[in-house]
């Protein structure tokens, strides 16, 4: 069946642009998760949504980071005013229980 | 604090056995986890262990001591495919919340 799918899988910004990242998950997952993964290191959490429900957004770096999944579907990760330390790869993973199931990434240069 | 630890880099000759270690202190302990990632791709499942032993899986086996906060990946007739990078991650105790160690690079030579 269909994997975890990005979008845009390239993204290049201004600073101070607002930038808007999508998931889409498998289909039925209950759980969704955002990851930053800078290169060479592991990923690191950003937040977590059962459902529609965002449950731990502790990972956020700033304000300026926000995430939504309105419909317990779909999720969107935007951020505002782009400055050039969020130049990352950022993965989206979804969930039935344990393991974690990520799509391709999506590759934001700030410049 | 939470903390997991992985060599940075590891090489290996093609057919070779391979054994990358993770060691971690988290905030409770909720299953330890292995993905693949080659490089611009995204991270694979690999393995999952919640209580202490071995788990084999075809070429891969991956241990765990939860006394000592240490796991293994074990890596078997290794194959030119097997280079990336492994990572290991802890679930803690709260929510949801993944911690991923920083990944071992393997290179596996001819």
């Amino acid at each position: 069946g269909a994997g975890v799918s990005q979008s845009p899988r390239y993204k290049v910004a201004k600073r101070g642009q607002d930038v808007a990242l999508r998931c889409d998950p498998i289909s039925g997952h209950v759980s969704l998760f955002w990851y930053q993964q800078a290169l060479g290191q592991g990923p690191e959490f950003l937040t977590y949504f059962q459902n529609e429900a965002q449950l731990d957004k502790s990972g956020l770096p700033s304000d300026r980071f926000f995430a939504e999944r309105p419909e317990g579907s779909v999720s969107t990760l935007k951020i505002q005013r782009t400055q050039q330390e969020d130049s990352a790869v950022y993965l989206c993973a979804s969930s039935p229980g344990n393991e974690q199931y990520f799509g391709p990434g999506t590759r934001l240069t700030v410049t | 604090g939470q903390n997991i630890d992985q060599p940075t880099e590891m090489t290996a000759t093609e057919g070779a056995i391979v054994q990358i270690n993770c060691t971690y202190q988290t905030s409770g302990f909720n299953g330890l986890f292995w993905y693949q990632q080659h490089a611009g791709e995204a991270p694979t499942f690999l393995s999952y262990n919640v209580l202490d032993g071995l788990e084999e899986k075809g070429r891969f086996s991956s241990f765990l001591s939860r006394s000592k906060g240490y796991s293994y990946l074990l890596l078997k007739e290794l194959q030119m495919k097997d280079s990336a990078s492994y990572l290991c991650a802890v679930k803690g105790n709260y929510g949801q919340n993944f911690v991923f160690g920083p990944g071992t690079r393997l290179s596996v030579l001819p």
